[in-house]
């Protein structure tokens, strides 16, 4: 069994809908959740951290932590075709120094005008 | 401010063979890790530097090696290269100064085949 789990999509929505993207993971030490937007032949960007359980909001972004489920979502409200992308969902222990984050395998969005 | 940066961009080798990848950290960042990426994965940590030294390693054999230099440029080298190592390779850097939260930023990724 993976670390973290998330659907591979792909994921097609019309322009302007709501996406919910989702992970699972099974390692109770993990305190830092992050996601990343990771663009064709490029790498990953950081788009959000959450530190232990609760919501994160940054825009048309929200991202929220359920420890006590081990699960993790990240919402995008009015999404753009601009947004379509692989959308990483990243987990780690500690974020200090040797840290390693662990990623999901990514779920792909395409965002339809 | 300037970015990560890896070189080259591509590269194409066979088995057995040795291969050496680059990547200039962002300015200010002391810390280098070097992640493998899969075709449809996401990124699997390999090792992390910091001010020279190894700081932490993921699951890779020890063919996987790398490097930090003082200006705190870092280069991966694998030996015996095998079909399975054919990935994209992302070098991240960031700065440990003793907060909680350090993100790393990733530079474009270096497209590895072996053939």
């Amino acid at each position: 069994q993976k670390e973290v789990e998330q659907d591979p999509g792909p994921l097609s929505v019309p322009e302007g809908a709501i996406v919910s993207l989702n992970c699972t993971y099974s390692n109770s030490a993990f305190q830092y959740f992050m996601w990343y937007r990771q663009y064709s032949r490029k790498g990953p960007e950081l788009l959000m951290y959450t530190y232990s359980s609760g919501n994160k909001e940054d825009g048309r972004f929200t991202a929220q932590v359920d420890k006590s489920s081990k699960y993790i979502s990240l919402f995008i409200r009015d999404s753009q075709p601009s947004d379509s992308a692989t959308y990483l969902c990243a987990m780690s222990a500690r974020y200090s120094s040797a840290s390693k984050i662990i990623f999901g395998s990514g779920t792909r969005l395409s965002i339809r005008p | 401010e300037t970015g990560v940066t890896q070189s080259p961009t591509h590269l194409i080798k066979t088995r057995g063979q040795q291969v050496t990848l680059r990547c200039s950290s962002q300015s200010g960042h002391n810390t280098v890790s070097w992640y493998q990426q899969a075709l449809g994965q996401g990124p699997q940590f390999i090792f992390q530097y910091y001010r020279e030294e190894e700081n932490g390693r993921g699951n890779f054999p020890p063919r996987f090696s790398g490097l930090q230099f003082p200006n705190y440029s870092s280069e991966l080298n694998v030996n015996a290269l095998e079909l399975d190592d054919s990935a994209l390779y992302l070098c991240a850097s960031s700065s440990l100064s003793g907060r909680a939260y350090n993100e790393q930023f990733f530079g474009p990724g270096t497209r590895l085949t072996v053939l």
